[in-house]
Order: C-alpha cells, then sequence, then structure tokens
C-alpha cells in the first residue's frame, strides 16, 4: 500500500529535550516536506527536499533541521525544542514539487512543555 | 507573495444537497491548484486539481471550477453525504517552482 509513515504519532516533551520525528514513503517519490498545522494559521511548510541531499527552508524553518541521506526517509529534528513548537506535523510527498497532489502522513501531535 | 484564502471558515449544508467552497488567490502567475480534504485526526487527502489553461475540471461528484480573470476558484460537491464532513483546503503554486501555498481552510458540516 502506497503510504506516508510518521512516528511518533504523539509525543509530549520539555523544553530543550533533542527529539526526532521520523517520516517515510513507499512511492519512491523525489519530493518531500514538512508542514506544521496550527489553529487558525493553516498549513505552513517547514522545509522540503526536492531529492537526495536536497533540502530548502520552508516558510516557518526556524528552530528546526532535516536531512535526507536517503530518498523514502525524511526526519525533522528539533535540537532544543520550546514551547512554541507544540503543533500538529505532517510529512508530505510527492513525485515531485509540482507533480499531482501530495501524499500526507498521518501526522504527529507534539505538545513542549 | 502568494496567499491563498478561503472566503468561509465554516459551512453547513443539508445531506443531498450541492456544496460550494471558494477561494481566492493573489499571484497572478499561479498556475496550479490543488483542493484537499482533511478529516479529523487525520492528514489532507487530494481530491482534484487543476491548471490554470483549464476552466473547470471533474471527478466523481466533485468539479473544480477555476476564473483567472478574479483569481478566484471553488469547489463543488454534489449530493453532499455525511462522509464529506471535513476541512477542505485549497492550495496555489506561487512561482512554478516553489512549493504550495495552502490556505487556512474551511469546514463543511453535513446535516442530515
Amino acid at each position: 500500500e502506497a503510504q506516508v509513515t510518521q512516528n511518533p504519532r504523539y509525543l509530549i516533551t520539555v523544553t530543550g529535550k533533542k527529539l526526532t520525528v521520523t517520516c517515510s514513503q513507499n512511492m519512491n517519490h523525489e519530493y518531500m516536506s514538512w508542514y506544521r498545522q496550527d489553529p487558525g494559521l493553516g498549513l505552513r511548510q517547514i522545509y522540503y527536499s526536492m531529492n537526495v541531499e536536497v533540502t530548502d527552508k520552508g516558510d516557518v524553518p526556524e528552530g528546526y533541521k532535516v536531512s535526507r541521506k536517503e530518498k523514502r526517509n525524511f526526519p525533522l529534528i528539533l535540537e532544543s525544542p520550546s514551547p512554541n513548537q507544540t503543533s500538529l506535523y505532517f510529512c508530505a510527498s510527492s513525485l515531485s514539487a509540482r507533480d499531482i497532489g501530495q501524499y500526507f502522513g498521518p501526522g504527529t501531535r507534539l505538545t513542549v512543555t | 507573495g502568494e496567499s491563498v484564502g478561503l472566503h468561509l471558515p465554516t459551512l453547513s449544508v443539508q445531506e443531498g444537497d450541492n456544496s460550494i467552497i471558494n477561494c481566492a488567490y493573489s499571484n497572478s502567475a499561479s498556475d496550479y491548484f490543488i483542493w484537499y480534504k482533511q478529516e479529523s485526526g487525520k492528514g489532507p487527502q487530494f481530491i482534484i486539481d487543476i491548471r490554470s489553461n483549464m476552466d473547470k475540471r471533474q471527478g466523481q461528484r466533485v468539479t473544480v471550477l477555476l476564473n483567472k480573470t478574479v483569481k478566484h476558484l471553488s469547489l463543488q460537491i454534489a449530493a453532499t453525504q455525511p462522509g464529506d464532513s471535513a476541512v477542505y483546503f485549497c492550495a496555489g503554486d506561487p512561482s512554478g517552482n516553489t512549493p504550495l501555498v495552502f490556505g487556512k481552510g474551511t469546514r463543511l458540516s453535513v446535516i442530515a
């Protein structure tokens, strides 16, 4: 089954404790991205990757890091999480940035206390 | 820069009626638009897309209309069903080489 998976689905952590949210797709997609979704603000892009070893900042990259060492994986790293990073995070992938629709993962709800 | 927004944050329709969800965009160079459906607790799901060389595109029970003159697009859902209850997002491509810009969403509620 074609899908984007994220782990964990739910995470509660404390300020400053490094965490990684994993994202994996099994569709051989070149393009992957991370979004955060907040009430009243909609989906905002954090980082995206056009292909392996190619990553670029989205609209709200501050406080986040990503890596794309393999085509299928695109982890999101919070080196020192802060409460304003409490949000719902989605990973997405597509054949290319402009290709037909993006496949979204199920979401990761992160709470930073 | 590009902004994509929806006219109404909520929309309630009777089961069986048609639904129309509207969206406006600001960048006249945008040439690709997508509608997504997001059900509670799930990620957005692709519904239908349209490129700027088209005015209309139809899918199963859904139609997207694009009016480039007024920079407006709409999603029409025929014979709305309870399973259509969700938040609907439009997303636009501001420049052709950068990722999509998402609107904030309209919550569609279907009244049985």
